[in-house]
């Protein structure tokens, strides 16, 4: 496989449960990020990892726990979420983290409903 | 404190006819600006970028105009297609501060392209 590869494509989740969510890049790439996109707002940066380190929480509430076991592999743990954390949830890698004029590669997101 | 803003929801285009998307910023520390497409179900793929201190940068259809006093960038795509119907993002990279890694977007333009 190549690319950023992100599972499942969906997820119904009760806001007692808890799921992860699972991203993997084929690009030897050296950071990774977790992005979320709501209806009608702007994606919005979660975390930021860099060779494995989280170098950046952008504010975001504890219910979302990130995990970034090496370079290749980020998952996004998710426990207690509220119906307004329904979203698309997208993961991003680039080669490092001075993104500069060659941004990111996506994958093709998690669209998660909590219920 | 949105920092890049894009004004038109939607545009619609007449094939073979200038597709020109538009895209205001605020911080100007910006270093590069990127162009990211979205088809519905997979997450968003790179376009084009240009450097801050550019004005223009062309690939084969796309090209992207910057005009740093008035903030502004703009992308036209000639001669539009109807495979260029989807949601464009504009992104801002840089911006100082903690931007580690980070891609700033707008809220998207939908772009239909009728045959």
């Amino acid at each position: 496989e190549t690319g950023v590869t992100q599972t499942p494509r969906h997820l119904v989740m009760g806001m007692t449960n808890k799921k992860s969510l699972k991203c993997e890049q084929h690009l030897g790439h050296n950071a990774m990020y977790w992005y979320k996109q709501s209806a009608k707002k702007p994606l919005e940066l979660m975390f930021v990892y860099s060779l494995e380190e989280r170098v950046e929480n952008n504010s975001v509430p504890s219910r979302f726990s990130p995990e970034c076991p090496n370079s290749s592999h980020l998952f996004l743990h998710l426990h207690t979420l509220q119906p307004e954390d329904s979203a698309l949830y997208l993961c991003a890698s680039s080669p490092t983290h001075m993104v500069g004029g060659y941004g990111y590669t996506f994958g093709s997101g998690t669209r998660l409903t909590v219920v | 404190d949105q920092q890049v803003k894009q004004n038109s929801p939607s545009l619609s285009v007449q094939e073979g006819r200038i597709s020109i998307l538009n895209c205001d910023y605020t911080n100007s520390m910006f270093d590069y600006f990127l162009w990211y497409k979205k088809y519905p179900a997979e997450g968003p793929t790179f376009l084009i970028s240009i450097s801050s201190i550019k004005d223009k940068n062309e690939d084969g259809r796309f090209t992207v105009f910057l005009n740093k006093s008035a903030k502004h960038l703009s992308l036209h795509i000639v001669p539009s297609q109807p495979g260029d119907s989807a949601v464009y993002f504009c992104a801002a990279s840089g911006g100082g501060g903690t931007s580690y890694g980070k891609l700033t977007f707008g809220q998207g333009t939908i772009l239909t392209v009728h045959p």
